[in-house]
């Protein structure tokens, strides 16, 4: 079975400071890998994916996340965060072919203090 | 486009009662998803459905069911509701190999007391 470990749970930074957060993965076979954001009060938004190539992917707001095979980790990463990055984010892995099954990461708060 | 809707968006339950929610998409996604989402302890997976006609336990299905009524709609049921019950479910969907990840409803925040 899939799994997903966030193992930051809650994350304090100032502004124009460097982000990442880590994320890593349990499961067997091929796997499609997403970032979620979750502003306050607000449904989840697609951030960024993985499904095969380049191992760096660049999503939207400046993030990326680097997909290790290897380490079976798939961390999130920004250069610059800024006052607006205040959510929670969310790592999840989707089970490749028809299964489909989606497992979320326990999330990790960030508050960007300005 | 509405993407996915659900309904209610708000609901306070007595113990015992029962209740269904509604889950509608009209992005002709084949899969769709139910989560609940508790401080702590991010979205954990009820039901899926990964195509219309079957249906999957995730993480914690135990109090709830789930029917994949067509392509569109799935809704999930709470035959005794508990206030371990109480949290914010999200529905979603996706297409299955699809590129764009699932998207999801607005929650439904449902109160057991």
């Amino acid at each position: 079975a899939q799994s997903v470990s966030q193992h930051n749970h809650h994350v304090i930074l100032s502004e124009a400071a460097s982000l990442e957060l880590g994320c890593n993965y349990s499961y067997g076979g091929t796997v499609n890998l997403f970032w979620y954001v979750q502003y306050p009060g607000q449904h989840l938004q697609l951030l960024l994916k993985y499904f095969s190539g380049d191992p760096l992917v660049k999503g939207i707001k400046g993030f990326e996340a680097e997909f290790i095979k290897s380490k079976f980790s798939f961390n999130l990463r920004k250069p610059s965060v800024q006052w607006s990055d205040t959510a929670e984010y969310f790592c999840a892995v989707r089970a490749g072919g028809a299964t489909n099954k989606l497992i979320f990461g326990t999330g990790t708060l960030l508050a960007v203090q300005p | 486009n509405a993407g996915v809707t659900q309904t209610p968006k708000f609901q306070v339950l007595k113990t015992g009662q029962s209740m269904t929610l509604q889950c509608a998409q009209d992005m002709n996604h084949n899969s769709m998803y139910w989560y609940r989402q508790d401080p702590g302890m991010g979205l954990r997976l009820i039901y899926y459905s990964a195509s219309e006609g079957t249906t999957d336990k995730g993480e914690v299905p135990n109090g709830y069911n789930v029917s994949r009524l067509n392509k569109r709609e799935f809704s999930l049921r709470l035959e005794s509701a508990a206030p371990s019950q109480t949290s914010v479910y999200f529905c979603a969907s996706s297409e299955i190999f699809g590129s764009y990840g699932a998207f999801f409803g607005q929650g439904t925040r449902l109160t057991v007391v």
